[in-house]
């Protein structure tokens, strides 16, 4: 069936380092890929996306690449800070049909200070 | 402002008990989802509706039902509770007019004794 696979599983970096999770998709007709951010006891927030015409989006510190015919999709944080430490999904939509959205298992950041 | 509530946040019951979660969108959005997060596992789909009267399964949903009699509401029922539905639960919707991008309620943490 389809399914994302996210790696790490855990991650830490030092503060101002920057930190990079990767995520990879079975279904070909996925063509929107979100990514959440949870901190404990929180619901996923969504931080950026990125659309299936497009390779690369950036938003500040943050910023997702995509690879459609690897099917692999890309987390980027540089100079990271104390408050980027959270739990990290991916995931990958199809946006022609339902709708759906098949979740990575999730990334959990830390930013040592 | 508009936004999506669920209520209770927190629910102890007894295994073989009818339970029923709600969530509240005022946002007039068509797209209502149901999610479970448990460790390991990331976000899985229960159930999910495209409005009203509409309603389809996800990857999860033995032991699960919900109803769309509104735009507003989709209660989760679990129909009789056993401890592997122990975990936290997550509403979440989608405007018709940008189906791909869901936003989360606050999450309900459910402890099947």
């Amino acid at each position: 069936g389809e399914n994302v696979e996210q790696h790490p599983s855990t991650l830490s970096v030092q503060e101002g380092d920057s930190a990079v999770i990767k995520c990879t998709y079975s279904d070909s007709a996925s063509n929107y890929f979100p990514w959440y951010k949870q901190e404990l006891g929180k619901r996923p927030q969504l931080i950026i996306d990125i659309r299936s015409n497009v390779g690369e989006k950036k938003d500040q510190r943050i910023a997702v690449t995509l690879n459609k015919t690897a099917k692999h999709f890309s987390l980027h944080i540089t100079e990271t800070q104390p408050e980027d430490s959270a739990v990290y999904f991916c995931a990958a939509v199809g946006t022609s049909g339902t709708y759906k959205y098949i979740f990575g298992t999730g990334t959990r950041l830390k930013v040592l200070a | 402002d508009a936004e999506i509530t669920q209520s209770p946040r927190h629910k102890i019951t007894e295994t073989g008990r009818q339970v029923t979660l709600a969530c509240h969108q005022t946002w007039n959005h068509n797209n209502m989802f149901w999610y479970r997060q448990d460790l390991g596992h990331g976000l899985r789909l229960i159930h999910y509706s495209y409005g009203v009267q509409d309603t389809n399964k996800g990857e999860v949903s033995d032991g699960y039902s919900v109803s769309r009699s509104n735009t507003e509401d989709l209660p989760l029922t679990l129909e009789s509770a056993a401890s592997s539905q122990t975990s936290v639960y997550f509403c979440a919707s989608s405007s018709s007019l940008a189906r791909e991008t869901q936003y989360f309620g606050p999450g309900t943490r459910l402890l099947v004794l």
